[in-house]
């Protein structure tokens, strides 16, 4: 199982909207709404800021949202601020019943 | 609140084995799956293993198929990896992270063990 695509690097300055795309296979992505984004600063944990496409968790702003559309899923930060720099990766539920990441994409905020 | 605490760490020589483990607490352990995941060192994320919350379906990564077992012991609400003929490509954090109850995808994680593969 490949990992998913997604682009190294995005930047804004605060208060834009940027978007990361993850692009899959009619083997993940494109079978299953199981397509979840995870947010990581240095030396932490990751933690979940999407599930089900565009569902938020309790205490993730409403800054962040989730789209899908055939084989590629959407993370748009709106409002872009500080703390937002991370690394962020998408993970999908696959036709073999694993899991596959994304190779991952390093946000810098301007 | 949600707690995964990972152990068994360290660092070990090329073709050794090492056994990691994760306690939960603070949710009902064996009613969820749980996933093992590594990063190694200025790499991104790599799904390694999951299991069922009951322990009879168990997955595994192609690049560990065959060395790493995954098991679970819901008495003790701990999760382990066994890994064998280690290689430094296995070098790497790993995560502990469990699945939603009734979705295919994680939504807690541990804060991760670090295994050094080195002669």
């Amino acid at each position: 199982q490949s990992a998913l695509t997604q682009p190294a690097s995005v930047s804004g300055s605060p208060g834009q909207s940027i978007t990361i795309s993850c692009t899959g296979t009619n083997s993940d992505i494109g079978t299953y709404n199981y397509v979840s984004w995870y947010q990581q600063h240095p030396g932490k944990a990751p933690k979940l800021m999407i599930y089900d496409v565009n569902s938020r968790p309790s205490g993730v702003s409403y800054r962040f949202s989730g789209s899908k559309s055939g084989n590629t899923a959407s993370l748009t930060i709106s409002g872009l601020q500080a703390e937002d720099e991370a690394d962020y990766y998408c993970c999908s539920y696959t036709t073999s019943t694993t899991r596959v990441f994304g190779t991952g994409t390093k946000v810098t905020v301007l | 609140q949600v707690q995964l605490v990972e152990s068994g760490g360290g660092v070990v020589q090329p073709g050794r084995s090492l056994r990691l483990s994760c306690v939960g607490s603070g949710f009902t352990f064996s009613s969820h799956g749980i996933h093992w995941v590594r990063q190694a060192p200025g790499k991104g994320l790599e799904w390694v293993a999951v299991i069922s919350y009951d322990g009879n379906e168990k997955y595994y990564a192609d690049s560990v198929k065959g060395r790493f077992t995954i098991s679970r012991d819901n008495s003790k609400s701990t999760l382990y990896l066994q890994v064998n003929s280690l290689r430094s490509e296995d070098t790497a954090i790993y995560y502990c992270a469990k699945d939603f109850p009734t979705r295919p995808q994680i939504d807690y994680w541990g804060q991760g063990t670090l295994v050094t593969v080195s002669s």
